[in-house]
């Protein structure tokens, strides 16, 4: 099975912009999740989506959104990007059911300017 | 809400020997997984071992195994006979019943050869 894609790899934007990540699961999986990972902060849970329903939130401002799709394919948007915004955003993907491990994609880099 | 440290923000460890990370969580929840991921730099993030709350014996995969105190709370990871490719960022995580996970902050490993 092809693993978590995440595109795009590296993305440079600056202040103010929105942007949008896209994530495609690993196949048969419904579940997919977003985090942010900074070097100061760690890993931070953004949201979850399970079957085109968001399942869980994380604790971040209204500017971080996202959907999932019918195929599970999941994007993340983050409107009026702040210099804050700058991190790694990991999308990780898992089967039916909360316990399974998951999946994680490589990444999209975001350098906010 | 649950909570996972992890003490040691880095670790190193000569080749061929054992080095044991730590990691705490706090929750109320009986029934939930355990978890310890894997990101080589600039590598993606992988999964290295799992630990159903409910199950008494310690989970081992190969040279990695667990020790899990469930009154404790306490999850650490023991890697033996250490390769120079251990070498990487490893995260502790826990995924309870809601099917959100929460990550430490992570432990940075270096392999001396």
């Amino acid at each position: 099975k092809a693993g978590v894609t995440q595109t795009p790899r590296y993305l440079i934007k600056t202040r103010g912009q929105q942007v949008t990540l896209s994530c495609s699961p690993i196949s048969g999986h419904r579940s997919v999740s977003w985090y942010q990972q900074t070097p100061g902060q760690g890993l931070q849970f953004l949201f979850e989506y399970f079957s085109e329903t968001q399942r869980n939130k994380g604790n971040f401002p209204g500017r971080f959104s996202g959907r999932q799709f019918s195929n599970s394919r999941s994007e993340m948007n983050v409107s009026t990007l702040e210099l804050g915004d700058s991190a790694l955003y990991l999308c990780a993907s898992s089967a039916t059911g909360t316990y399974n491990e998951q999946f994680f994609g490589p990444g999209t880099r975001l350098t906010v300017l | 809400a649950q909570t996972v440290t992890q003490s040691q923000p880095e670790m190193s460890v000569q080749e061929a020997e054992t080095v044991t990370l730590s990691c705490t969580y706090d929750t109320s929840e009986s029934d939930y997984y355990l978890f310890w991921y894997k990101q080589p730099p600039s590598r993606q993030m992988i999964l290295v071992i799992r630990q159903e709350a409910y199950k008494q014996q310690n989970a081992t995969e190969n040279r990695f195994s667990v020790n899990f105190q469930k009154a404790a709370k306490s999850f650490s990871l023991k890697i033996s006979d250490s390769q120079l490719g251990d070498a990487a960022m490893y995260f502790c995580a826990y995924r309870g019943n809601a099917g959100k996970s929460t990550f430490g902050d992570g432990t940075t490993l270096t392999v001396k050869p």
